[in-house]
């Protein structure tokens, strides 16, 4: 089974505070995302990795950035929180190619104070 | 343009119900991929099944079955006999074939309760 793990599952942080979240796959998959769900919004993805140090912006990139030194581990980095930026995170893994499902983790629901 | 479409945003229904979640989708690709996720409270989305469309076959896994029509450009969800553990968000994607695989394409979800 593929399995995809998540630093934490609950963080509360300060505004203004440099925010890492973890995410390792175990499925040697070329393809790694972050996306952040709120209500009424749904799914967004922030970036995308395809490959090892290879990075995409998604919708949403502005106040993130990311981190891809290994290909099991892809980092999201929150440079300055903010309160905006209040929410859940969701990692997800896929192999390469655009027929493949994406495998996602348990989500970290940050909190910014 | 690619959109998928989930019209319903919340279904309750009694326990051993049957119950039908609608997608109905957009795209100018001739060969897509079509998801269902699920997402429980406890957060994590659950891949359930990916369809491709030059398959129209109707798949079932147990009590859950989907029902594939390219006429109509549907790609609906039923839960036969409904149990409260399936009680959670449905999420139905689509990616075209040549599009990045980032650009994976969400429903709204549909929250369904299953009241015992």
């Amino acid at each position: 089974d593929v399995k995809v793990t998540q630093s934490s599952r609950y963080l509360v942080k300060r505004t203004g505070e440099k925010v890492f979240l973890e995410c390792v796959q175990d499925m040697d998959h070329e393809n790694m995302f972050w996306y952040r769900q709120d209500p009424g919004l749904g799914l967004r993805l922030i970036y995308f990795s395809y490959d090892v140090k290879m990075k995409e912006k998604g919708d949403i990139p502005e106040g993130y950035s990311v981190s891809r030194e290994k290909k099991e581990r892809f980092s999201l980095i929150l440079e300055s929180a903010s309160t905006n930026q209040t929410s859940m995170y969701l990692c997800a893994s896929s192999a390469g190619g655009s027929s493949y499902e994406q495998y996602f983790g348990p989500g970290t629901r940050l909190t910014v104070t | 343009a690619q959109k998928v479409t989930q019209a319903q945003t919340e279904i309750s229904v009694v326990e051993k119900e049957d119950v039908t979640l609608d997608c109905v989708y957009e795209t100018r690709d001739t060969t897509y991929y079509l998801f269902w996720y699920k997402q429980p409270p406890s957060g994590e989305l659950v891949f359930l099944i990916r369809r491709n469309s030059f398959d129209e076959q109707n798949e079932i896994s147990g009590r859950y079955s989907w029902n594939f029509q390219k006429s109509t450009s549907s790609f609906n969800f039923t839960i036969t006999a409904s149990q409260v553990v399936d009680s959670a968000v449905y999420f139905c994607a689509l990616r075209g074939r040549y599009s990045s695989a980032s650009k994976i394409i969400f429903g709204s979800g549909t929250r369904l309760s299953i009241r015992p």
